[in-house]
């Protein structure tokens, strides 16, 4: 069965990185578009960046380019989200979310939360 | 950007009603349109794809209509496990979602 799960969550100051990573199994992993969406704390989903199925192709919400990076390693079925000079805006559950078009499987989620 | 604007915010309705959830564009998406179904603590559950698809394993109470930049779901009766809340989501031009519509009981 598909599965997502992430890793890498916790807590950090504003300015400093974090790296959140997506194991994925259960399909064939070169075949798929993979997301990241986050949930701040009672508010909605926020899409955050988007990689190709093949790595060529990388896509940031506003909010997060220049500062966050998309990466996919097919060797091992990793989607990593690394968040550099991060905000306390940033503090959200962070999903991994599969589709080449909507988002059909999600993981369970990971916490950061920005704060000094 | 592609802004999606949801309404109601919430909905007050009761078991075995008829609810209709409205979604619209900012511009035309053609029928790129998911929508979600979110529970307190849960992640976000795939419901309707390409605005009138029904996902596998979905309850066929749920459907989806629409196109350009209005659409809708509708639950034909209302259950007690629907009570939730609801998040559209385009698919066109990267990916932007509602702000989502919260059922709650009456």
């Amino acid at each position: 069965q598909v599965q997502l799960v992430e890793s890498g969550g916790g807590v950090v100051q504003p300015g400093k990185s974090l790296r959140l990573s997506c194991a994925a199994s259960g399909f064939t992993f070169s075949d798929y578009e993979m997301h990241w969406v986050r949930q701040a704390p009672g508010r909605g989903l926020d899409w955050v960046a988007s990689i190709s199925y093949d790595g060529s192709n990388k896509y940031f919400a506003d909010s997060v380019k220049g500062r966050f990076t998309i990466s996919r390693d097919e060797s091992k079925n990793l989607v990593d989200l690394q968040m550099n000079s991060l905000r306390a805006e940033d503090s959200a559950v962070y999903y991994c979310v599969r589709g080449t078009a909507a988002g059909d499987y999600w993981g369970q989620g990971a916490l950061v939360t920005v704060s000094s | 950007d592609i802004q999606l604007t949801q309404s109601p915010s919430i909905l007050s309705a009761s078991v075995g009603d008829r609810v209709t959830i409205t979604c619209r564009a900012s511009q035309i998406i053609s029928d790129w349109l998911a929508w979600y179904q979110q529970k307190p603590g849960k992640a976000p559950k795939l419901l309707i794809y390409k605005t009138s698809s029904l996902e596998s394993g979905v309850p066929s109470r749920f459907s989806g209509s629409g196109s350009g930049t209005e659409f809708t779901l509708t639950i034909s009766s209302l259950q007690p496990d629907d009570f939730a809340t609801y998040y559209c989501q385009q698919y066109n031009h990267y990916w932007t979602f509602g702000q989502g519509t919260r059922v709650e009981i009456k």
